[in-house]
């Protein structure tokens, strides 16, 4: 099994739906991440956060919210879904404290919003 | 804020022979980790190689070589007997010591047979 789990791999939906991703790991990393990718604009962060009681805005967190159910787990929310969210999602995790290793990341969300 | 630069939108390099990728970034910072990331057609994101800015010496995995120039804030990459596996986006990226990652916009590379 992969150590970053996300779901769905890809998923279509309708401008104004909720939809949520999700994203699920076995490293036992207290850090976790969501960035989207976009062409020309690299990977940005939307939400971090450093432990189940720690949430963070990143750079581009308007239109997102995000949820951090337990130490393996954080979900990722669009509360109404509108096209210019069409983009590839990231999840990544990342620790323990005290070592900078780069990123465990899932294998990606393909959103369209049409 | 951190920002991290990739001039070349693309490139391509012979099957076998050398390509640098080009990363510069900007920082007041004077602990910090920077990274290349590989991102195959598959889409999975694969850490190529890790540099530590309180490092002098260039970081190196197999083909895969830094050179890191602290002062101009430059971190290039080059992949050596270039293969066709590694037809690739690479991200150069950027982290202060226990935040998070900055990422540049990416370098799309095209290895020709």
């Amino acid at each position: 099994d992969a150590d970053v789990t996300q779901t769905p791999r890809n998923r279509i939906t309708k401008t104004g739906k909720r939809i949520m991703l999700e994203c699920s790991q076995t490293k036992g990393h207290d850090r976790m991440y969501w960035y989207r990718q976009d062409p020309g604009l690299g990977l940005r962060l939307i939400y971090y956060s450093f432990d189940v009681k720690d949430i963070n805005k990143g750079e581009i967190s308007d239109g997102y919210s995000v949820s951090r159910q337990a130490q393996a787990k954080f979900s990722l929310s669009l509360e109404s879904a509108i096209p210019n969210q069409t983009a590839l999602y990231f999840c990544a995790t990342s620790g323990p404290t005290g070592t900078n290793y780069g990123y465990t990341f899932g294998s990606g969300t393909r959103l369209t919003v049409v | 804020a951190q920002t991290v630069t990739q001039s070349q939108p693309e490139m391509s390099v012979q099957e076998a022979e050398t390509v640098t990728l080009s990363c510069t970034y900007d920082t007041s910072e004077n602990n910090y980790y920077l990274f290349w990331y590989k991102q195959p057609p598959s889409r999975q994101m694969i850490l190529v190689i890790r540099q530590e800015a309180y490092k002098q010496q260039n970081a190196t995995e197999n083909r895969f070589s830094v050179n890191f120039q602290k002062a101009a804030k430059s971190f290039s990459l080059k992949i050596s007997d270039s293969q066709l596996g590694d037809t690739a986006m690479y991200f150069c990226a950027f982290m202060k010591l226990f935040n998070d990652m900055r990422f540049g916009a990416g370098t799309r590379l095209t290895v020709k047979p």
